[in-house]
């Protein structure tokens, strides 16, 4: 399983586009990322995963770098509502491993 | 779909009693994974499931700690005899197949332990 890195803390203003990035640098060829959050004491939520490419859905952009070693998730137009710790890992054998995470706080 | 649904919400308990949590996956899921998470050390992965089967248990801190998967629709973790140190939040979580499309997890149970 892929060790990652993340910053412990970040701050974003509100409408801004908030970029979260990560290090994971011994993430293996067949490793998805997979970007997580959990906001106040609920369960983790999925947000986005990606192999290769860079991905988008409602939620999020995922940007991967072409050597795979880092990535960088987009919250494009962030809200207070995004206000949660932010995790990133990599997902092998089944088994997804959680880091300490970013957490971020939107500012109004 | 309701979700993962985890029962108790809450529980408190004495020191040396026994306590059972209680997760109901996702109908179809057919993976599910059991987590804690305290404050010292974050999330942890306890064990996993596959079609039932346990597949991983290498995250569970002890034989005080087992848990089962009975069939598809209900899983136990169960911690005998319980320690303070086991306070914490026990998340369960199902999946599809690898897990591709995410992890589902349930609201957790708050587990103190006195």
């Amino acid at each position: 399983d892929a060790k990652t890195t993340q910053p412990p803390s970040m701050d974003c203003a509100e409408g801004r586009a908030a970029n979260l990035p990560c290090n994971h640098s011994t993430i293996s060829g067949n490793e998805y990322v997979y970007w997580y959050r959990q906001i106040h004491s609920q369960g983790p939520q999925y947000i986005i995963h990606g192999l290769k490419n860079n991905e988008t859905n409602e939620m999020a952009s995922l940007i991967i770098t072409e050597d795979r070693k880092s990535s960088t998730l987009i919250l494009p137009h962030a809200t207070l509502r995004d206000t949660a710790v932010y995790y990133c890992t990599g997902q092998g054998a089944q088994k997804l491993v959680f880091g300490q995470g970013t957490r971020l706080t939107i500012n109004p | 779909d309701a979700g993962v649904i985890q029962s108790p919400r809450h529980e408190v308990t004495e020191m040396g009693q026994e306590v059972t949590l209680r997760c109901k996956p996702i109908s179809g899921h057919n993976s599910l994974f059991w987590y804690r998470q305290t404050m010292m050390r974050g999330l942890e992965l306890l064990i996993y499931f596959n079609n039932n089967v346990p597949i991983d248990d290498s995250g569970m801190p002890e034989d005080r700690f087992s848990a089962k998967m009975p069939n598809a629709s209900f899983s136990t973790l169960k911690i005998q005899p319980s320690e303070p140190r086991d306070s914490a939040v026990y998340f369960c979580a199902s999946s599809l197949g690898s897990g591709t499309y995410g992890y589902t997890f349930g609201s957790g149970t708050r587990l103190t332990v006195v």
